[in-house]
């Protein structure tokens, strides 16, 4: 049981290239969400998908996209890179909507991306 | 949108004493309120969790409380070990609705020296 995959683990960017960041989860989860994380920032929430055919804006959606391009996989595409957003990058998985028990939100392994 | 304010955001205790971090919400409806804990280079990993219908959780080392009136919740580690050292997360959630999201706080490092 892999859980949640990202790839890839490190990528280094020019500013202005273009790149998308892979997700999947065998969790058969509703819900999926990117957050980054920065030092003393903790992890914010980009976008999330609550269901299969659903996308949300988080609390820092500005320079990316994302598609759902089925139940397992979630992908956040960055259209023109842009040093700001050098950060490590978790994606997530969960139950999602309607669980009130059981509704843990699982981590992938991260995906740390520089851009220069 | 819901706002999680953690505090300290570092903590250096010595082995075998305790921890406490501390977290305040501010969306009375928030109701499901994890804890995570991430080792430096790892993933953050779930370590304990606490519903509003409860006051007070235990699992070994670990409890969190929840003060609802208040609104905050505390992690408390007792009989710290070096492998507690991590950055420790809370985050506060309204579980059960359409759109289910976690909000973080910032975090606490946690050092426990030997």
């Amino acid at each position: 049981n892999a859980g949640v995959t990202q790839t890839p683990k490190f990528q280094v960017l020019k500013t202005g290239q273009s790149m998308t960041l892979q997700c999947a989860q065998d969790m058969n989860h509703n819900s999926m969400y990117w957050y980054r994380q920065d030092p003393g920032m903790g992890l914010r929430l980009i976008y999330y998908s609550a269901s299969e055919g659903t996308t949300d804006k988080g609390e820092v959606p500005n320079g990316y996209n994302v598609s759902r391009l089925n139940k397992r996989e979630f992908s956040l595409r960055l259209e023109s890179a842009a040093p700001s957003q050098t950060s490590v990058y978790f994606c997530a998985s969960a139950r999602g909507q309607g669980y009130v028990s059981g509704n843990t939100i699982y981590f992938g392994e991260g995906s740390w991306l520089t851009v220069v | 949108g819901e706002n999680v304010e953690q505090h300290p955001s570092t903590l250096s205790v010595q082995e075998g004493d305790s921890a406490v971090i501390k977290c305040t919400y501010s969306d009375s409806a928030s109701n499901y309120f994890p804890w995570y804990k991430q080792e430096l280079g790892k993933r953050p990993q779930l370590i304990i969790d606490i519903r509003s219908n409860v006051g007070e959780k235990k699992d070994q080392r670990i409890a969190v409380t929840l003060n609802k009136t208040a609104k905050h919740f505390s992690l408390h580690i007792t009989e710290t070990q070096p492998e507690d050292s991590a950055v420790y997360f809370c985050a506060a959630s309204i579980s059960g609705g359409s759109n289910y999201k976690l909000t973080f706080g910032k975090g606490t490092l946690l050092t426990v020296n030997p």
